[in-house]
């Protein structure tokens, strides 16, 4: 099956960086998305990498993919109180009668204490 | 705000009861998707609409169904409700619905049934 798989929970200190932390099972070609899902909202798209990339950089994010272990995270630097939600990372498999469908993890609840 | 919207935000039900959610998708986008999200099975793909045709079923009870109407808005029917149905549901849309398309999630309608 398509299992994509986090750890539950992290915590870090105001200031510090994040590192949340994914597997995936499929190696076709495929794209990785994080979302953000803050309490009572919606998922917020906040970054994604094409299977064929090692890293992609957007401001405080960082997204390294490592194809060989099939690992996937993503940091956030200096990370502030705001950032507390739970980050989801998802697959979208090239697959014909899938299509663009999205495979998700269970969420990883970030809390950063001040 | 990622430009999807979905009514209602919430819907309290009994069971046996049935329900429409509704969802409009981005403008110019020409696929939707229905997911619903809840503790015990997290975020699963129920449904993919592409210009007014079902294109990708996912875990969608039989009891649930779609549609997409020539205004590119969906509709996902929810039948014969159970208290297991009570779920956060969320439409997303993208523009192909290929797996190269990002999707767009909208805030979510919980249900909930009593």
């Amino acid at each position: 099956g398509e299992d994509v798989e986090q750890s539950l929970f992290l915590s870090v200190r105001e200031g510090d960086s994040s590192v949340i932390n994914c597997t995936y099972t499929d190696s076709s070609s495929t794209y990785l998305y994080w979302y953000k899902q803050e309490p009572g909202a919606g998922l917020q798209l906040l970054t994604y990498i094409f299977s064929n990339m090692d890293m992609k950089q957007d401001q405080r994010l960082t997204v390294l993919l490592n194809k060989k272990d099939k690992h996937l995270s993503l940091r956030i630097a200096d990370s502030q109180t705001g950032d507390s939600a739970i980050y989801f990372c998802a697959e979208s498999i090239r697959r014909g009668s899938t299509l663009g469908r999205l495979y998700f993890g269970r969420g990883t609840q970030l809390t950063v204490w001040p | 705000d990622s430009g999807v919207t979905q009514t209602p935000k919430h819907l309290i039900t009994a069971t046996g009861q049935r329900v429409t959610l509704r969802c409009s998708p981005r403008s110019g986008d020409l696929s939707v998707y229905w997911y619903q999200q809840s503790l015990d099975q997290g975020l699963q793909f129920l449904i993919q609409y592409y210009n007014g045709e079902e294109r990708a079923k996912g875990n969608i009870l039989e009891r649930f169904s779609a549609q997409q109407f020539p205004d590119l808005h969906s509709e996902l029917n929810l039948s014969s409700l159970e208290l297991g149905d009570s779920a956060l549901y969320f439409c997303a849309s993208t523009t192909d619905g290929l797996f190269t398309d990002t999707q767009y999630f909208g805030p979510g309608t919980r249900l909930t049934v009593l």
